[in-house]
C-alpha cells in the first residue's frame, strides 16, 4: 500500500481483556516504531524494530504489552488484561533505513477500555 | 523533566498571521530537528526536518534550530484555516527514538 496501515482503526476493550493490534508498515521499510499517544499529549516511545529484531522495548509501560514482527513486515501490538489507563491512540511508524530517515505514521489505533 | 517541552497552547489567530511555535529541549545529543502536523484522528505527518543548528525554509514555513539554546521554533507565515491542526516538534538521536513534545493546537480563524 502506499502507507502505514494501522487496523483497527477503532477498539473498545472490557477491562481485563487482551486485544492485538496490527501494523502494516511501507514496504521495504527496515525500521518500524510503537508509540502511544494520550489524549492531548505527544506520541510516547513503547519500542522499535530493525527488521524482525526488536533492538529496544525499553518503552513498553509493564509486562502486559508484547510487540512482535516475525518476518520483518506486519507488526502487532499485544495488551494483556487491558486496564483503562491502557486507553490511548497507538501509532505504528515505520522508516526505510537504519538511524533517522523520515518517518512515516499511520493513523494509529483508538483503544477505549471500559 | 520531560527531554522535550512545548507550550500545548491553545493558540488562536487571524488569518495571514504570523505562528511562531516553540521547544526546548535538554539532551544535547539531539541530531534531528523534526516538526510534524497532526490532524484531528490522523497520525503525525512530517512538515519540516533539520539536521544540526541553522534554518531551514519550505514556502511559508521556516524551522530554526539554536542548539546553543536548546531552543526550536517554527514560524508559518500568511497563516491559513487549512493550517488548523495540532504541531509536535520532535528530536532524534542515535537509539532510534523520536521524543515529542506534548504538541500545540493551532486554530487560524477565517
Amino acid at each position: 500500500g502506499a502507507g502505514v496501515s494501522q487496523s483497527p482503526r477503532y477498539k473498545v476493550a472490557k477491562r481485563g481483556q487482551d486485544v492485538a493490534l496490527r501494523c502494516d508498515p511501507i514496504s521495504g521499510h527496515v525500521s518500524l516504531f510503537w508509540y502511544q499517544q494520550a489524549l492531548g499529549q505527544g506520541p510516547e516511545f513503547l519500542t522499535y524494530f530493525q527488521n524482525e529484531a526488536q533492538l529496544d522495548k525499553s518503552g513498553l509501560p509493564s509486562d502486559r504489552f508484547f510487540a512482535e514482527r516475525p518476518e520483518g513486515s506486519v507488526s502487532t501490538l499485544k495488551i494483556q488484561r487491558t486496564q483503562q489507563e491502557d486507553s490511548a491512540v497507538y501509532l505504528c511508524a515505520s522508516s526505510s533505513d537504519r538511524g533517522w530517515t523520515e518517518a512515516f505514521f499511520g493513523q494509529g489505533t483508538r483503544l477505549t477500555v471500559v | 523533566q520531560k527531554e522535550v517541552e512545548q507550550d500545548p497552547g491553545p493558540l488562536s489567530v487571524p488569518e495571514g498571521a504570523i505562528v511562531s511555535l516553540n521547544c526546548t529541549y535538554s539532551n544535547s545529543a539531539f541530531q534531528y530537528f523534526m516538526w510534524y502536523r497532526q490532524y484531528s484522528r490522523k497520525g503525525p505527518e512530517l512538515l519540516m526536518y533539520t539536521y544540526s543548528s541553522g534554518n531551514k525554509e519550505d514556502g511559508r514555513f521556516t524551522a530554526q534550530v539554536d542548539k546553543s539554546s536548546k531552543y526550536i521554533s517554527l514560524f508559518i507565515r500568511d497563516s491559513q484555516p487549512s493550517d488548523s491542526a495540532t504541531y509536535l516538534c520532535a528530536m532524534f538521536r542515535t537509539g532510534n527514538q523520536f521524543y515529542f513534545g506534548t504538541g500545540t493546537s493551532l486554530t487560524v480563524i477565517p
